[in-house]
C-alpha cells in the first residue's frame, strides 16, 4: 500500500503570501498524484490532477509539480478563500490513498 | 448543473446495517467510474471503494472488504453502498464522488455507528 506524507502539518500565512505544500510517497505513483482542498463542513474539491493539471473553474494561483515519490502544491498568492486543509491523493495503485494533510491557516 | 446527493445515514449499533444511496444528476452516470471515500472524526480521508462504469468491476479498501457492498442503478443514476457488521470506527461523513479523478463529490452523510 501506498503512504503518502505530507508537510508541514500546518503552515500558518498571511494574505498574499505564497504556499509550498509538500507531499512525499513511499513508493513511485507515477504522475497519478492529485490535491484536494477541504473547508469545515463541506466536501473535498478537486484542485489539481495528473500532478500539474487544473481542474475546472481552479484559479491559476494554483499549480502542481513533481513526480514520482515528490510532488508539491504551490499557491501563489493566497487569498482569504485558500485558508483550508489540504490533501494529497494517489490514483497510481489500489487502494487510492491520501495523505494526512497540510493545514493552512491565517497568521 | 452536476449533483451528487448522498442520503441513508443515521446512528446505528454495532454489528447494524445501513446502506447509503448517491443520486446524480446533471450527467451521463452510466458513463463514469463512481466511488465512496469517508471522513472519521479527527482524522483524514479514505477512499473506501469504486465501481467501474457498468458495475461489473468493483474494489475495496482491505479495512471494509466483506462488510461493505457497492454497486450502482445506471437506469435510476443511483450509486449505493451496503454496510454491514458496522463498528465504531466506520463513524464517518461518508461522500460519493464521480469520475477517474473525483473531480465532483456530494455533501455527504453521516454515519454514527453507537450502542
Amino acid at each position: 500500500e501506498i503512504v503518502l506524507t505530507q508537510s508541514p502539518a500546518t503552515l500558518s500565512l498571511s494574505p498574499g503570501e505564497a504556499a509550498t505544500l509538500s507531499c512525499r510517497a513511499n513508493q513511485t505513483v507515477s504522475y497519478f498524484l492529485s490535491w484536494f482542498q477541504q473547508k469545515p463542513g463541506q466536501a473535498p474539491r478537486l484542485l489539481i490532477y495528473d500532478v500539474s493539471k487544473r481542474a475546472s473553474d481552479i484559479p491559476a494561483r494554483f499549480s502542481g509539480s513533481g513526480s514520482e515519490t515528490d510532488f508539491t502544491l504551490t499557491i501563489s498568492s493566497l487569498e482569504l478563500d485558500d485558508f483550508a486543509v489540504y490533501y494529497c491523493l494517489q490514483r497510481g495503485d489500489w487502494p487510492f490513498s491520501f495523505g494526512g494533510g497540510s493545514r493552512v491557516d491565517l497568521k | 448543473e452536476v449533483k451528487l446527493v448522498e442520503s441513508g445515514g443515521g446512528i446505528v449499533q454495532p454489528g447494524g446495517s445501513l446502506r447509503l444511496s448517491c443520486e446524480v444528476s446533471g450527467f451521463g452516470f452510466s458513463n463514469y467510474w463512481m466511488h465512496w471515500v469517508r471522513r472519521a472524526p479527527g482524522t483524514g480521508l479514505m477512499w473506501l471503494s469504486r465501481i467501474n462504469s457498468n458495475g461489473f468491476s468493483v474494489s475495496y479498501v482491505d479495512s471494509v472488504k466483506g462488510r461493505f457492498t457497492t454497486s450502482r442503478d445506471n437506469a435510476k443514476n443511483i450509486l449505493y453502498l451496503q454496510m454491514n457488521s458496522l463498528r465504531d470506527e466506520d463513524t464517518a461523513v461518508y461522500y460519493c464522488a464521480r469520475g477517474v479523478y473525483g473531480d465532483f463529490w456530494g455533501q455527504g452523510t453521516l454515519v454514527a455507528v453507537s450502542p
